[in-house]
């Protein structure tokens, strides 16, 4: 499986910046890319999910996807204490692997109040 | 609407004895996953079903592993005989179908202790 990059962190931000977070992926081929956030001890929790190039707005938190780069990033405006978990970059397979989900291995997010 | 249901929630046992983990995906859910996370890891795919048949079981260790979902409903997955490296949470999730549009939920896992 190809593989999915994310820097493991932590990233900390003070409460109400914006926390960026970046992911790259080596397979060109993937056209579907997930952000799930996972709290200590809990399961992963979808948030955002983009199929096209470009960004992707969902209240607080923007998706954006560059194929050509290979990257998917998530922005996460006005950074809450509340937001403080791992964010897992994950893209669907591909062919014989369509419909799984390869996952990176997430980037440690803490906002400091 | 129900999310997806697993149990046990904490397992432990000892190395070499065996353990079976169960699954309810989300009502109509046609695909279901079991995924291995091992700590500080992403999750990785063990098998995935689409109904009662398997779609991808390439990366299930298959001399100690397996999975069944006979009636394309709920699913079961079984270690015999553990190991100490099978320490992780075992998450079960399920989405509508294979499309690049079906997302998948995830239940709550299982977390196994191998000693």
């Amino acid at each position: 499986q190809k593989e999915v990059e994310q820097n493991s962190g932590p990233l900390s931000v003070p409460e109400g910046a914006i926390a960026s977070l970046n992911c790259t992926y080596s397979d060109r081929v993937s056209q579907s890319f997930f952000w799930y956030r996972q709290y200590s001890g809990k399961s992963p929790e979808l948030i955002m999910s983009i199929y096209s190039n470009g960004d992707k707005e969902d209240g607080r938190f923007t998706a954006q996807l560059n194929k050509a780069s290979q990257y998917v990033s998530l922005l996460i405006r006005d950074s809450q204490p509340s937001d403080s978990a791992t964010y897992l970059c994950a893209r669907k397979g591909v062919g014989g692997s369509q419909g799984n989900l390869i996952f990176g291995k997430g980037t440690k997010l803490s906002v400091k109040p | 609407e129900a999310g997806v249901a697993q149990s046990p929630r904490y397992k432990i046992i000892e190395k070499r004895q065996s353990v079976a983990f169960w699954c309810n995906p989300i009502s109509g859910h046609a695909t279901l996953y079991w995924y291995q996370q091992i700590l500080g890891q992403g999750p990785k795919l063990l098998i995935q079903f689409q109904n009662n048949g398997v779609v991808d079981d390439s990366q299930l260790p298959k001399d100690r592993f397996s999975a069944e979902r006979l009636k394309g409903v709920d699913s079961t997955l079984k270690i015999q005989p553990a190991k100490l490296e099978d320490s992780a949470v075992y998450l079960c999730a399920s989405s509508l179908g294979t499309g690049r549009n079906n997302e998948q939920f995830f239940g709550p896992g299982t977390r196994l202790t191998v000693l």
